[in-house]
């Protein structure tokens, strides 16, 4: 696709509750990474992907947070058991390869937790 | 450890008044440092990065390493320059931002 597409744009759900987001990265590109936006904390790093392969988790909050790839492609953070603090935008990135390569990010998945 | 710093949360200016947005670097090797920026209801999206030297919609960025610095600057705020701005550094395949900056051009 022309740019970093990520679903769902908005999600509300209850305090609780599992939840997932999708990303689908800039086709070809190999690095694919999450952000977490909210106020107070800024940009968070998440996770980064090579590949299929998640080399950096170092940014995930707790053992509810976890993040998968396939087929070097599409991406799913996965929240279990969601916390009102889990509210927040999550935001994908991707680029062609890990360094020197433009970081491309996606419109973001709003979640508030209720 | 990187660490990136933006002093300014709010920064306020009128049009066609300069304005230039701090950043502060620690990074023990050599970075690579970058602007980003986010418009209303808009994806986060590059606007510079140091080792281009290059001027998008009229703003400039340094880079200082006797002061680890990269400020942003435009001599002629426009109105549309209304924007959230992020201060990045890159590390091998992270990015790591700084607080950010929220610039609003009054008329």
């Amino acid at each position: 696709g022309a740019g970093v597409s990520q679903s769902p744009s908005n999600k509300v759900t209850e305090k609780g509750k599992d939840v997932e987001l999708r990303c689908d990265p800039i086709s070809g590109h190999t690095a694919l990474y999450w952000y977490r936006q909210s106020l107070g904390q800024g940009l968070e790093f998440l996770i980064y992907f090579q590949g299929n392969s998640a080399p950096d988790k170092s940014g995930l909050p707790s053992d509810r947070f976890s993040a998968e790839r396939t087929g070097g492609s599409v991406s799913t953070l996965t929240i279990q058991r969601t916390q009102q603090e889990d509210s927040a935008v999550y935001l994908c990135a991707s680029s062609l390869g890990p360094s020197r390569n433009t970081i491309y990010f996606g419109e973001g998945s709003w979640l508030t937790v209720v | 450890a990187q660490r990136v710093t933006q002093p300014e949360k709010l920064l306020s200016v009128f049009k066609g008044a300069p304005v230039e947005l701090k950043c502060n670097y620690s990074y023990s090797g050599s970075p690579e440092l970058f602007w980003y920026v986010q418009y209303s209801r808009q994806r986060l999206q590059l606007l510079l990065r140091h080792i281009s030297r290059e001027s998008i919609k009229g703003f400039t960025a340094d880079l200082n390493k006797g002061e680890t610095s990269f400020h942003l600057k435009k001599p002629f705020a426009q109105e549309e320059d209304s924007a959230m701005y992020y201060c990045a550094l890159r590390n091998d395949y992270k990015l790591s931002f700084g607080a950010g900056t929220t610039v609003t051009v009054r008329a």
